[in-house]
């Protein structure tokens, strides 16, 4: 079964300083990626996906970026974190099976002060 | 891409049936229908998925129509810890390009009473 680990739990941050979230993703070969961004009372909403290596897409322009150097390492990062980045952020991943399914990471929170 | 929309709320009492149904009018051929459910500072999780007529596991039913366009999730006998966010997906899982489409609508906040 897959297992995605994504950290840190929790991140304080000053606004103007760079951020880098790591997920790595367990018991799958060629996964999509995803990175999702959910502010307070709010849903998902879907920030970057991955189909393979070095492959991104971007769904909402912004000052975030991400990267997959590696087949199950997907990074999301910035140069300068904007008030507005606060949020929850979910690595998510795709089975390659027929049926496909989401598998959620436990969350990043991140408070941009 | 399939837009999806559902109840903002629902409540309910402890053993109760709830069915929250979610509409999908641009639903494609291709497209299968995704149930997760959310709680509080957690990812969102699989509970169910179908593509048509009825799915049954052993946490929730899934009812679609013939003609797709809507569903309904169905929690049978719902607890106090089936209080969460509900979320309807709607997406193609075959295509190369389904990961343009798993987008997520705003979801229902099921509150359940004792």
């Amino acid at each position: 079964s897959q297992t995605i680990h994504q950290w840190p739990a929790t991140l304080v941050q000053p606004v103007g300083s760079p951020l880098s979230l790591e997920c790595t993703v367990e018991g799958t070969s060629n996964p999509n990626l995803y990175w999702y961004r959910q502010a307070a009372g709010r849903g998902l909403q879907l920030l970057f996906y991955s189909v393979g290596i070095g492959q991104i897409s971007s769904e909402v322009p912004q000052n975030l970026s991400a990267s997959r150097p590696q087949d199950r390492q997907f990074i999301l990062s910035s140069k300068k974190l904007l008030l507005s980045d606060s949020g929850f952020y979910l690595c998510a991943t795709a089975s390659d099976s027929y049926n496909e399914k989401l598998f959620f990471g436990s969350g990043t929170q991140l408070s941009v002060l | 891409l399939a837009k999806t929309t559902q109840p903002i709320s629902m409540d309910s009492y402890e053993g109760q049936e709830v069915n929250i149904t979610c509409s999908h009018n641009n639903i494609a051929t291709n497209d299968y229908i995704t149930w997760y459910q959310q709680f509080p500072s957690q990812g969102p999780r699989f509970i169910i998925q179908g593509y048509k007529t009825k799915v049954t596991n052993e946490v929730a039913s899934l009812f679609i129509p013939a003609d797709r366009k809507s569903s309904t999730l169905s929690l049978p006998r719902v607890s106090l810890s089936d209080t969460a966010v509900y979320y309807c997906l709607v997406g193609d899982p075959i295509s190369s390009g389904s990961a343009r489409q798993l987008t997520f609508g705003s979801g229902t906040q099921l509150t359940v009473l004792p």
